[in-house]
């Protein structure tokens, strides 16, 4: 049963700063992981999603990697805007790509 | 505007009550999934179903049931509701090699 988890829980950076944040999963054969973004009391908005074949995705200021023999995938956010706080979540779906399993997500917060 | 429809946005209910929360979607996916999300606990998958007539049980399933006699329409239906039960639920689909996943806006559900 994949299982992932997300590190830090909480993070909290000045304006400007690029971040990173890590999520790690137990089954390497992964079929994608995909990135969310959930801010207080809002729904899921999906950020980015990496295909088990690829290493990267780009989306403006974000950047997200994935490397499966490690079981790790980072999300790269350039140049950080109070705007970028939120919740940041991963998850991988299950072998026939149809049911998720999420991470307890990273809360950002991005002081002015 | 295409996407995931979920209905109500809010509700309470008291305890042992029953009600249906709706999901509805107009990309023709055929995988749909409810999710609860709790504090401290993240995601967790209740029901998802695979295509119209099918569906199967996820980590959370007691006190839940669900149908799906449409591709569009996968209901998610609370028999005798508990304040366990209280929680934002989301509704989410795709499709088979897909682009990831859409997610409504979800349901705020109190039982008291």
């Amino acid at each position: 049963k994949q299982e992932v988890t997300q590190i830090p829980a909480a993070l909290s950076v000045p304006e400007g700063e690029n971040l990173v944040l890590n999520c790690s999963f137990t089954d390497s054969a992964i079929y994608n992981l995909q990135w969310f973004r959930q801010d207080p009391g809002k729904g899921l908005t999906s950020l980015l999603l990496i295909q088990s074949s690829q290493r990267e995705q780009t989306s403006g200021r974000l950047n997200a990697s994935l490397d499966k023999s490690s079981g790790r995938s980072t999300l790269y956010i350039a140049a950080s805007q109070p705007g970028d706080s939120a919740t940041y979540l991963c998850a991988s779906p299950g072998e026939a790509g149809n049911m998720l399993t999420f991470g307890g997500g990273t809360r950002l917060m991005v002081k002015p | 505007n295409a996407g995931v429809t979920q209905t109500p946005k809010f509700q309470v209910l008291k305890t042992g009550q029953s009600m249906t929360l709706q999901c509805a979607q107009d990309m023709n996916h055929e995988y749909m999934s409810w999710y609860r999300q709790d504090p401290g606990m993240g995601l967790r998958l209740i029901h998802y179903s695979v295509g119209a007539g099918i569906t199967d049980q996820g980590e959370v399933p007691n006190g839940y049931n669900v149908s799906r006699s449409t591709t569009e329409d996968f209901p998610l239906r609370l028999l005798s509701a508990a304040p366990s039960q209280t929680s934002v639920y989301f509704c989410a689909s795709t499709f088979q090699g897909s682009v990831g996943y859409t997610f409504g806006s979800g349901t705020r559900l109190t039982v008291v």
